[in-house]
Parts: structure tokens; C-alpha cells; sequence
């Protein structure tokens, strides 16, 4: 068990709807970073947050958006979902900013949206 | 340009033989490190090794090492002893300069599949 907790596991929705996933990092975790993964596209860095700051910005559609929130955990919003959306989308977590190369990832189980 | 390569879509061994997956990586940072992560067929993602660019040793942890040919730009994945628990995707990972901050960028994955 990495520590990261993803809520819901599965969601499945119709194309047009908006969702939003929820991510608890590890405990003191201060960095959450949020990934897609797709059967053509593979992992894909969408957003990172640091301590409730926007780090840095990936391949995210100007459809989806996220937020971290005091607690630290974080959201990802997907809105006007297509079907190209589907995918396992994974939250990850660090006790690191994002500015060493040794900062290790620890994910969640994903969520997996299917969108009909 | 493509980051991480791992040529080998998939890949069949027996049961208590090693097994190396490979990885090939691009970059012109002289500073850089490389992991390696395991999802089983559960979905969530595993950290299995990490390997930095200035790091003298090779990385081991456990049954897993990892073959670093700074050279050759590779960083291939040795599992000593595999299991039928090692049968999963295995992706190469390389944290590249990114907006300031580091992102993960991960290439293709490799599926291990272990016959008794």
C-alpha cells in the first residue's frame, strides 16, 4: 500500500458530464501530482501541486482542472468529457517540491473513467 | 522525440530465471535520474528502483538491480530469481527539467509474464 488514497476506483459517466476525482497523498506528503493513462497515449503528465501551488502544468486539456486544498488532498476536475477521456487517471504524491531528481512518486490505484 | 524507449512489448520467461528488461533513455541534462515502477494487473503503480546519474554503484534493491550504461544511455532492469508475482508492466521512467521543476516522463512498459 503506497499511502496515496484515489477516490472513486471506477466511474463511468456519459460524454458531456463532469466528474471529479479525489486524491488523499501520503501523510506530510506536500507535492501531489496528477497522471493519465491511456492505451495510445501511455503516462501522461497532466498537473503538480505543491503545498496548495499550481508547480508545474503537462499535457492537461483546457477541460480539465485541479486544485490542491489545505488539507492537501487534491482534485482533478474533467468537464465536457468525450470519449477520448477514458482512461486510468493516477494521483501520485511527494514530500518533495518537484526540484531534485531523487524525489520519489508513490501512486494511488487510479481511477479508472470510462465514458459512454 | 521519444525519451524512454523500451523495445520489448512483452516478454514470456520460466519461473527462478533472471530476467532484464530494457530501457534506453534520451537526454543532454548531465544530471538526471531513472526509476523503474511495476503495475501488476490491479492497476496501481509500484516504485521498484531508483538510479541517479552521478551515482557511482549500480542500484539494487532485493531481487531487482539495475544494469546502468551511462554510455550507452541505458538502465536496464535485472530481476534475479523471478516469481509467478513478477508477471506485470514495467515501465522505465526518467525525471527530466521541467517548468523550473522536475516531471516523471515514462516510456512504453514492457509486459513480464512468468510461466511456472
Amino acid at each position: 500500500d503506497s499511502g496515496v488514497t484515489q477516490t472513486p476506483k471506477h466511474l463511468i459517466t456519459a460524454t458531456g458530464q463532469r466528474v471529479t476525482l479525489r486524491c488523499s497523498p501520503r501523510s506530510g506528503d506536500l507535492s501531489v501530482y496528477w497522471y493519465q493513462q491511456s492505451l495510445d497515449q501511455g503516462l501522461q503528465f497532466l498537473i503538480q501541486y505543491y503545498n496548495g501551488e499550481e508547480r508545474a502544468k503537462g499535457n492537461i486539456l483546457e477541460r480539465f482542472s485541479a486544485q490542491q486544498f489545505p488539507d492537501l488532498h487534491s482534485e482533478l476536475n474533467l468537464s465536457s468529457l468525450e470519449l477520448g477521456d477514458s482512461a486510468l487517471y493516477f494521483c501520485a504524491s511527494s514530500d518533495n517540491r518537484g526540484g531534485t531528481r531523487r524525489e520519489k512518486l508513490f501512486f494511488g490505484s487510479g481511477t479508472q473513467l470510462s465514458v459512454l | 522525440a521519444q525519451k524512454i524507449t523500451q523495445t520489448q512489448p512483452g516478454m514470456f520467461v520460466q519461473e527462478k530465471e533472471a530476467v532484464t528488461l530494457d530501457c534506453t533513455y534520451d537526454t543532454s541534462d548531465p544530471s538526471y535520474g531513472l526509476f523503474w515502477y511495476k503495475q501488476p494487473s490491479s492497476g496501481e503503480m509500484i516504485f521498484l528502483i531508483y538510479q541517479g546519474s552521478y551515482d557511482q554503484q549500480n542500484a539494487t534493491e532485493g531481487r531487482y538491480s539495475l544494469n546502468f550504461q551511462k554510455a550507452r544511455k541505458s538502465a536496464n532492469l535485472v530481476i534475479s530469481a523471478s516469481q509467478l508475482g513478477d508477471s506485470a508492466m514495467y515501465f522505465c521512467a526518467m525525471r527530466e527539467a521541467y517548468q523550473g521543476a522536475q516531471k516523471l516522463v515514462f516510456g512504453q512498459g514492457t509486459r513480464l509474464t512468468i510461466n511456472p
